[in-house]
């Protein structure tokens, strides 16, 4: 059963525009989020986290946003840029563990 | 700068063969894990370890066992290798939530 979704496979964006990208949960003892960026042949690298106790958390281009009764979070990214393409996971941990689940990913394309 | 190393990026084996992937992590991090990643599945975690010696089953253990003799390096066996463990290896490293990857070993079990 997947506890973190993102029901997106991909997401076509022109450079300059927002992009956003989505992913829901269910399991309610989640209280740490994350996304993460996979470029093809190399590891996911870290991107930007939030807590459960803030509804979001911004980094330049970057800003995570969580709506805890929804049990959705989203990633803006604006403006998109060419080096943004990528696949993007969403992952998430429990309470007092240091263990994350992983979404499927989104394949962000962002074309000029 | 967090600097986790695999020993491969690509090895191929046959089936019924014993696989060594091999992690190295330079920070120290207490905590390893080791996922696999395949095509619309994402990351499925299947050992990770808080400590030396000291090991837990990820989500998709069967057919693995790990290793962990000393912090830096966390060791994923495939104890008797099969096609359906063809896949993208990822190990990772943490002191707290946030985890550090290395780049991955594509594994091919012909």
């Amino acid at each position: 059963d997947q506890q973190v979704k993102q029901n997106s496979p991909s997401l076509s964006v022109q450079e300059g525009r927002i992009s956003i990208l989505n992913c829901d949960y269910t399991n309610s003892m989640f209280d740490y989020f994350l996304w993460y960026k996979k470029y093809p042949a190399e590891g996911p690298t870290f991107l930007i986290s939030i807590s459960s106790i803030k509804d979001k958390n911004e980094d330049g281009r970057f800003t995570v946003f969580l709506n805890k009764s929804a049990k959705h979070l989203s990633l803006h990214i604006v403006p998109s840029q060419p080096g943004d393409s990528a696949v993007y996971f969403c992952a998430a941990s429990e309470v007092d563990t240091d263990k994350l689940i992983f979404g499927t990913g989104t394949r962000l394309q962002v074309f000029p | 700068d967090v600097k986790v190393t695999q020993s491969s990026r690509y090895l191929v084996k046959r089936t019924g063969e014993k696989v060594f992937l091999e992690c190295v992590q330079d920070m120290d991090h207490e905590n390893m894990f080791w996922y696999r990643q395949d095509p619309g599945l994402g990351l499925r975690l299947i050992y990770f370890s808080y400590d030396v010696k000291m090991k837990e089953k990820g989500d998709i253990p069967e057919g693995y066992s790990v290793s962990r003799e000393k912090k830096e390096r966390f060791s994923l066996i495939l104890e008797s290798a099969s096609t359906n463990q063809t896949s993208m290896y990822l190990c990772a490293s943490s002191h707290y939530q946030s985890q550090h990857f290395g780049d991955g070993t594509r594994l091919s079990i012909l």
